[in-house]
């Protein structure tokens, strides 16, 4: 079954501070991962995509790293500022029978505080 | 920016009604998708559409729910008769050329 574990769950961290989110999967065949920040109440943003080749990829401060052989992602937040206060959702696609199967991780919820 | 907008921002229906959820995509867009958060848990894809035609679909997107795009801007979403547990907050996404989904704000669905 394909699966996507987030750790951790939630985190508070004090402005200015860096952090570290992860995401673990199972889904096979891999296509591609994504990050996403989710205000409370809106729809998620896209912040990175990264495919099977790729191993990082930045978007200003946020960072992505991806470990295909581990079927491990990170995403290291640089210098927080209040406004990072979100849920970070780590979303993998697969592809399986010629469609693509996405699968949600539930999240990591971060506040920064001042 | 173009963005993905979402019509109602909130509906709330009693139990068996029929809802429409409207969406407008990113103009060139040709991938479009619905997905679901119910209140405090991850969100779940429900269907994929491409060239007018539902490319896939997942386990919860039952005979109760279909979608359509009835001209070339709006994708809408239909609950034939709605569940206690249809209630949650619906997205839209689109999809051009590139990888990238775009999600529209959503509309909070209560059903009573």
């Amino acid at each position: 079954k394909n699966q996507v574990e987030q750790s951790p769950q939630s985190l508070i961290i004090l402005e200015g501070k860096n952090c570290t989110l992860q995401c673990n999967y199972t889904v096979s065949p891999f296509s591609n991962l994504r990050w996403y920040k989710q205000d409370t109440g809106r729809g998620p943003v896209s912040l990175t995509i990264m495919t099977f080749s790729e191993n990082t990829k930045s978007n200003g401060r946020y960072t992505a790293t991806l470990d295909a052989d581990t079927k491990q992602s990170s995403l290291h937040i640089t210098a927080s500022q209040l406004s990072d206060s979100a849920s970070y959702i780590c979303v993998v696609s697969g592809n399986s029978g010629g469609y693509q199967k996405v699968t949600f991780g539930t999240g990591t919820k971060l506040q920064v505080i001042p | 920016e173009p963005e993905v907008t979402q019509t109602p921002s909130h509906q709330v229906t009693q139990m068996g009604q029929e809802v429409i959820l409207r969406c407008v995509p990113i103009s060139n867009h040709l991938y479009f998708y619905w997905y679901r958060q119910i209140l405090g848990q991850k969100v779940e894809f429900l269907v994929s559409f491409y060239n007018n035609e539902i490319s896939e679909k997942s386990e919860i997107f039952d005979d109760q729910f279909s979608v359509e795009r009835p001209d070339g801007s709006n994708f809408t979403l239909k609950i034939r008769s709605t569940k206690l547990e249809d209630s949650a907050m619906y997205f839209c996404a689109s999809k051009g050329a590139g990888e990238t989904q775009y999600f529209g704000p959503g509309t909070r669905l209560l059903v009573l």
